[in-house]
């Protein structure tokens, strides 16, 4: 099976700064997505990145703040814009292989907003 | 819409013991259910899955049972050790791609 990295594993930021996370799969995934994991909490997904076009975001959450690339099918970008301590969460990303509802994450970002 | 229901927690056994996690879900059509693990300072693991009525899932001793007429997804494992604690997420999958969790069970295995 595929295998899923994220870096940084753990930042702490400066409120006001931006932190961009790495996802990388070591092979081609039709589809990739992004969690956010608030201290204590469940997931919640902000957004379905697409290979080629504009992610796709849940309610509640906006491109300004959480602008998402996706290059090619392996690899997706989430930058997490003007950080206040609220943004201090675990975001995560997975992927999804064609026909199959199956999704494997990756190991998580600890960001913390100071 | 689509949710799922987990027992709240947390909840503290002695090794060896026996552990269920309640997971009760709400979908239109029929789901495909999830447990995930998250173990301390990790990510999410997929723990087991059952994609229609009647399926069991397994895996490193847990099971759980799709059952339709009690839309339940219940997790179990026989005897636990030290290293099953973590957190538990019960999940589905409607007819589309979009994972839905549950608030999360946590479980802590005491020697």
């Amino acid at each position: 099976s595929a295998v899923i990295s994220q870096k940084p594993s753990r930042d702490i930021c400066q409120r006001g700064t931006s932190l961009t996370i790495q996802c990388q799969v070591d092979s081609q995934v039709t589809m990739m997505f992004w969690y956010r994991q608030q201290p204590g909490q469940s997931l919640t997904l902000i957004a379905t990145a697409n290979q080629g076009s504009e992610a796709t975001y849940e309610s509640g959450f906006v491109i300004d703040k959480f602008p998402i690339s996706r290059p090619n099918l392996t690899f997706s970008t989430l930058t997490v814009s003007n950080l206040s301590p609220e943004d201090s969460s675990i975001y995560l990303c997975s992927f999804g292989l064609a026909g199959m509802n199956t999704q494997y994450f990756g190991p998580g970002t600890r960001l913390t907003v100071l | 819409g689509d949710s799922v229901t987990q027992m709240e927690g947390p909840v503290t056994l002695s090794e060896e013991a026996f552990l269920t996690i309640n997971c009760t879900y709400t979908a239109t059509g029929y789901p495909s259910l999830f447990w995930y693990v998250q173990y301390p300072g990790e990510g999410l693991q997929l723990l087991l899955k059952a994609t229609k009525a009647d399926d069991k899932g397994s895996n490193k001793g847990f099971e759980a049972t799709y059952r339709k007429e009690t839309t339940s997804f219940h997790l179990e494992k026989g005897s636990v050790q030290v290293s099953d604690s973590a957190v538990y997420f019960c999940a589905l999958v409607p007819n589309d791609y979009k994972l839905s969790f549950g608030a999360g069970t946590t479980v802590t295995v005491r020697a």
